[in-house]
């Protein structure tokens, strides 16, 4: 079975630093991978994707892609009390499948 | 608006009661998804549609479920004799298949409370 671990955290980090979210997953032939910022009460809202390994950056977030030890993670820089959120790690591809397994999610807490 | 919208919003039913939501995908979506999601989970995937064809039924979907998508645009799922466990957020959500390399897009959701 498909998994994609994530510390459910919170994670709590101050205004302006650097916010660091990690996802695992067990199936090494997926080959898209997403992150998904969700506000309480809200739908999943996409922030990136990655494909490659390495980094991707955009904004204030990079995503960063190591195949090899099944890794990818999302730096937020300079973290805003709006980017409290819960961010999910979402993972696609094996198989050719384009059905994606979600994890649970890291609640996130910027505090001023 | 060329986002994804789903109706209703919210839903209060009571157990036994059949529910049906709707979901307008993005217009050049060919794509589309319903999830389920509840407190302190990640969506969990439910049913997807290409076009109008229903490709892939998760587990979850029991007999109780049912969801279609007649003209490969909008979408439907409904829920027959709901119980207790189905209080959740639904989700839908679609894409443009391209080569295996695409993006979803989520609806705002529909919130089921079944008491």
């Amino acid at each position: 079975q498909k998994e994609v671990e994530q510390n459910s955290g919170p994670l709590s980090v101050p205004e302006g630093a650097i916010a660091s979210l990690n996802c695992t997953y067990s199936d090494r032939g997926s080959q898209s991978f997403f992150w998904y910022r969700q506000y309480s009460g809200k739908s999943p809202e996409l922030i990136m994707f990655i494909y490659s390994n390495g980094d991707k950056e955009d904004g204030r977030f990079t995503a960063q892609l190591n195949k090899a030890s099944q890794y990818v993670s999302l730096l937020i820089r300079d973290s805003q009390p709006s980017d409290s959120a819960t961010y999910l790690c979402a993972v696609t591809g094996s198989g050719g499948s384009y059905i994606p397994t979600f994890g649970r999610g890291t609640s996130l807490i910027v505090h001023p | 608006d060329t986002g994804v919208s789903q109706d209703p919003r919210h839903k209060i039913t009571k157990r036994g009661q059949n529910v049906t939501f709707r979901c307008d995908p993005i217009s050049e979506h060919n794509r589309l998804y319903w999830y389920r999601q509840t407190l302190g989970q990640g969506p969990e995937f439910l049913t997807y549609f290409q076009n109008e064809a229903q490709l892939e039924k998760s587990r979850l979907l029991s007999d109780r479920f049912s969801a279609e998508r007649p003209k490969g645009s909008f979408s439907t799922l409904e829920i027959q004799r709901t119980e207790q466990g189905d209080s959740a957020m639904y989700l839908c959500a679609s894409s443009l298949g391209s080569g295996g390399q695409e993006t979803q897009y989520f609806g705002p959701g529909t919130r089921l409370l079944v008491l």
